[in-house]
């Protein structure tokens, strides 16, 4: 079965600096790819998603996400966080072949940005 | 309607009680989903609907787990005997397409009911 690791729990940065959140799944072949954001006032917005074709994907609010596959990872990237980036990030896997595609989640990384 | 919503937003029932959580997906959307999100979690897969038919329960953790969607559109996730290990925010997502945001998985969520057992 499909599974997605977020080895980082709690990220704390400071606003302006550099941002990676890890992201490791456990499939087969190439699924699709997802993170999403989730905070108290937005809900669960996409922020991107890998399908195929190039591997850098870009997203939303100036992230982007690069498909590793050698290494099995999507890891999620922003050159400069914004006070307003503060939330928790998840990691979604969707296995593109069968009858329905359930997206499976990692445990989230919450982001802490400090002035 | 715009978006998913989800009633109600909160709501507080005392174990052994029923609860019934209500999703209204995007119109037209074919595919919706309940996920169970419990504190420092992931949204965790309950169950799946394509329109009416409920293909696939396999992550309701008991049979005291029930949802239905009768006609397609709005879909109803009821616990009966809530015990407080039930207690999380529950998601519905919807998706366009028969697998998801036409054939590609992706996911339109509601804000979530937060539910607390005492």
């Amino acid at each position: 079965a499909q599974s997605v690791t977020q080895p980082d729990i709690h990220i704390t940065v400071s606003e302006g600096a550099s941002l990676e959140l890890r992201c490791n799944y456990s499939y087969g072949a190439t699924p699709y790819l997802f993170w999403y954001v989730q905070s108290p006032d937005q809900g669960h917005p996409l922020l991107l998603k890998y399908f195929s074709g190039d591997t850098l994907v870009q997203g939303i609010k100036g992230f982007e996400a690069e498909f590793k596959r050698s290494q099995s990872s999507f890891n999620l990237r922003k050159p400069s966080v914004h006070w307003s980036d503060a939330a928790e990030y998840f990691c979604a896997v969707v296995d593109p072949i069968g009858g329905y595609q359930k997206v499976t989640f990692g445990i989230g990384t919450k982001l802490q940005v400090i002035p | 309607g715009a978006g998913v919503s989800q009633s109600p937003r909160y709501k507080v029932a005392k174990r052994g009680q029923d609860v019934a959580l209500r999703c209204d997906p995007i119109s037209g959307h074919v595919s919706l989903f309940w996920y169970q999100q419990a504190l420092g979690q992931g949204p965790e897969f309950l169950t799946y609907f394509q329109n009416e038919a409920q293909l696939d329960k396999s992550g309701l953790p008991s049979d005291r787990f029930f949802a239905e969607r009768p006609e397609g559109s709005v879909s109803t996730l009821k616990i009966q005997r809530t015990q407080q290990e039930d207690s999380a925010v529950y998601l519905c997502a919807s998706s366009h397409g028969l697998a998801g945001g036409g054939g590609t998985g992706e996911l339109f969520f509601g804000e979530g009911s937060r539910l607390t057992v005492l």
